[in-house]
């Protein structure tokens, strides 16, 4: 079975400060697609990132940075500097290459960043 | 390109009424999937489908009914709607493989019933 744990339900920090949201699958695919997302107060749902299970290079966009870790499971995501614009729910998902075509979601991490 | 549309935005029902929730993608997207979002439990897959005239159950498809009539629609049905069907509905659509891409959301439609 597939599955994804966003043990963090809400985290709270100050601007300036870095935060990282934590995210741990699992899957029995050799070849699967993990995501980010975002979703702010307005409630759409905003794509941030996909990684495929053969690429285990780190990624970083601005302020944003993934560490992908096929060894532990885990896909996590860094907010550098926090601003209270990144105030939202991120969600992590899977997708696995066999079976059914779902797309797997964790319950989502609340992150709130205090002015 | 508008993406993924839905309709309605909102929309309120009583017990027992019926309605439907319109998806459409501009994007000639093979797949498409309609969730819904519950305080606390993240998106649930209700159904999905993998192509015109094709569809399957996802993790609560209980009390829904969808069709793929066009490619670029994906229809969600309520027969007989209940208080516990109150929440956030999202569309979205993807790629078929091998394109394993990500999935493109709709603004979502936030239903109450009461």
């Amino acid at each position: 079975a597939q599955k994804v744990t966003q043990a963090q339900t809400e985290i709270s920090v100050v601007e300036k400060e870095d935060v990282t949201l934590d995210c741990v699958y699992e899957t029995r695919d050799t070849t699967y697609y993990l995501f980010w997302y975002k979703q702010p107060p307005s409630g759409e749902l905003v794509f941030l990132i996909r990684r495929n299970s053969f690429d285990e290079q780190n990624e970083i966009s601005g302020r944003y940075s993934w560490n992908f870790q096929k060894s532990t499971s885990s896909f996590n995501f860094t907010i550098t500097a926090s601003q209270v614009v990144d105030s939202a729910v991120y969600f992590c998902a899977l997708r696995g290459t066999s079976g059914t075509y779902k797309y797997i979601f964790g319950t989502g991490t609340r992150l709130k960043v205090l002015a | 390109n508008a993406g993924v549309t839905q309709t309605p935005k909102f929309r309120v029902l009583k017990t027992g009424q019926s309605m439907t929730l319109l998806c459409a993608q501009d994007m000639n997207h093979e797949y498409m999937y309609w969730y819904r979002q519950d305080p606390g439990m993240g998106l649930r897959l209700i159904h999905y489908s993998v192509g015109e005239g094709t569809t399957a159950k996802g993790e609560v498809p209980d009390g829904y009914n969808v069709s793929r009539l066009k490619k670029q629609n994906f229809l969600l049905g309520l027969e007989s709607a209940a208080p516990s069907q109150t929440s956030v509905y999202f569309c979205a659509s993807s790629y078929p493989p091998p394109f394993m891409g990500e999935q493109y959301f709709g603004p979502g439609t936030r239903l109450t019933v009461t």
